[in-house]
């Protein structure tokens, strides 16, 4: 079975300052990753996500993450917050064999301070 | 282009009301799923398709039904409301690539159960 784990459910951060949210993952089968962001009473939005290839993977809104295989981890960054970036982020996995079900961490609340 | 369209977007029901929420997809997409958002849990997935006629249950499907006689719809039933069904209720689609390499989600329906 798989499993993700957002190792922080809020992260408080002064604006313009850098960001990493964490995301580490179980599974027996190879995955692909995901990041997604919801806004305030909004639905979810990709972000970016990890398929095959270059393991830092680049998404909207000057956010990048790095695939770890070894560390089974896809951690979330950002050099430099916005005010605008405040939101909940979710980090999920899909097996890539064939299975529809995507699992889902519980989420991290990115606070972001003036 | 309009997506995943959810209706309604705010529900009160009282306890033992039955009730459809809506949702359809223009993007021809095959796999389409129901989730449930519960503070502090991320998102579990109560009913999921993979394209007209063939539905299944996710992990939390129990007071819920589902079907998709179409490949634009698949609505989702609460049978007899109960206050633990109180939640924010997303649908998804995924297009057709035999497991998730994306998913577009809906607005979101926020249902409380009284």
């Amino acid at each position: 079975a798989q499993s993700v784990t957002q190792l922080d459910s809020q992260v408080p951060v002064f604006e313009e300052a850098p960001v990493e949210l964490r995301c580490n993952y179980s599974s027996s089968v190879s995955v692909y990753l995901f990041w997604y962001v919801q806004y305030p009473n909004q639905g979810l939005q990709l972000l970016l996500k990890y398929l095959s290839g270059s393991t830092l993977v680049k998404g909207i809104n000057g956010f990048e993450a790095e695939f770890n295989k070894s560390q089974t981890s896809f951690h979330l960054r950002k050099p430099s917050v916005h005010i605008s970036d405040t939101a909940e982020y979710f980090c999920a996995v899909n097996r890539m064999d064939s299975n529809y079900q995507l699992i889902w961490g519980a989420g991290t609340k990115l606070i972001i301070k003036p | 282009n309009a997506g995943v369209t959810q209706t309604p977007k705010f529900q009160v029901l009282k306890t033992g009301q039955s009730m459809t929420l809506q949702c359809a997809q223009d993007m021809n997409h095959e796999y389409m799923s129901w989730y449930r958002q519960d503070p502090g849990m991320g998102l579990r997935l109560i009913h999921y398709s993979v394209g007209a006629g063939i539905t299944d249950q996710g992990e939390v499907p129990n007071g819920y039904n589902v079907s998709r006689s179409t490949t634009e719809d698949f609505p989702l039933r609460l049978l007899s409301a109960a206050p633990s069904q109180t939640s924010v209720y997303f649908c998804a689609s995924s297009p057709p690539t035999g497991t998730i390499t994306e998913a577009f989600f809906g607005q979101g329906t926020r249902l409380t159960v009284v």
